[in-house]
């Protein structure tokens, strides 16, 4: 079965570190792949997302990830993170066969110190 | 353009009643989408409505069942309420959907049902 694997459950930053959360799907076919962000008491939100073409993709507030087909990962990262990223972050990946579905990694729970 | 809203967003349950969730799709969106969100699980795809139809569908017991209407709104029923079926429940709307290639899903806030 389609999974998608995020690293880590928890990752705690100070103001101004590099990021980079993980993300592993496990689905030989064609995918779209997404990152949400969760800002604590809002809904999900989109970050950025890859559909084909250049596999380094940019997106909001700094984010960007980049697609390695040969690992089917798609890392998310952020050369300084500030407090206000403080939130969770959902990779998922849509599955373009018969069955479409967006299959969502666990989440990881990003908290920064100020 | 108003985003995707959910009523209500809090309910209380007990074990074995059934309960009605609704769903309003941002203005246009003709797919709509239902999550189930628990801690440590992330998000668990339920089933997506197109134009009234439903057109993919997840691996959860047909206890849960939804239904979309002429107007693109949606509603997710469960029935038989179980301890299990506490979470959030979201909704997600699409102009597509997700056989769309490059379509993307917008979140609603979610409803929080806590079955006692």
């Amino acid at each position: 079965a389609q999974s998608v694997s995020q690293h880590n459950h928890h990752v705690i930053l100070s103001e101004a570190a590099s990021l980079e959360l993980g993300c592993n799907y496990s689905y030989g076919g064609t995918v779209n792949l997404f990152w949400y962000v969760q800002y604590p008491g809002q809904h999900l939100q989109l970050l950025l997302k890859y559909f084909s073409g250049d596999p380094l993709v940019k997106g909001i507030k700094g984010f960007e990830a980049e697609f390695i087909k040969s690992k089917f990962s798609f890392n998310l990262r952020k050369p300084s993170v500030q407090w206000s990223d403080t939130a969770e972050y959902f990779c998922a990946v849509r599955t373009m066969d018969s069955n479409y579905q967006l299959i969502w990694g666990a989440g990881t729970k990003l908290i920064i110190k100020p | 353009k108003a985003g995707v809203t959910q009523t209500p967003r809090y309910l209380i349950k007990t074990r074995g009643q059934q309960v009605t969730l609704s769903c309003s799709p941002i203005s246009g969106h003709r797919s709509v989408s239902w999550y189930q969100q628990t801690p440590g699980q992330g998000l668990q795809f339920l089933f997506e409505y197109f134009s009234e139809t439903q057109r993919n569908k997840g691996n959860f017991p047909g206890r849960f069942s939804g239904r979309q209407f002429s107007n693109s709104r949606s509603e997710m029923n469960v029935s038989t309420l179980e301890l299990g079926d506490s979470a959030l429940y979201l909704c997600a709307s699409s102009f597509f959907g997700l056989q769309g290639g490059t379509d993307t899903q917008y979140f609603g806030p979610g409803t929080r049902l806590t079955v006692l």
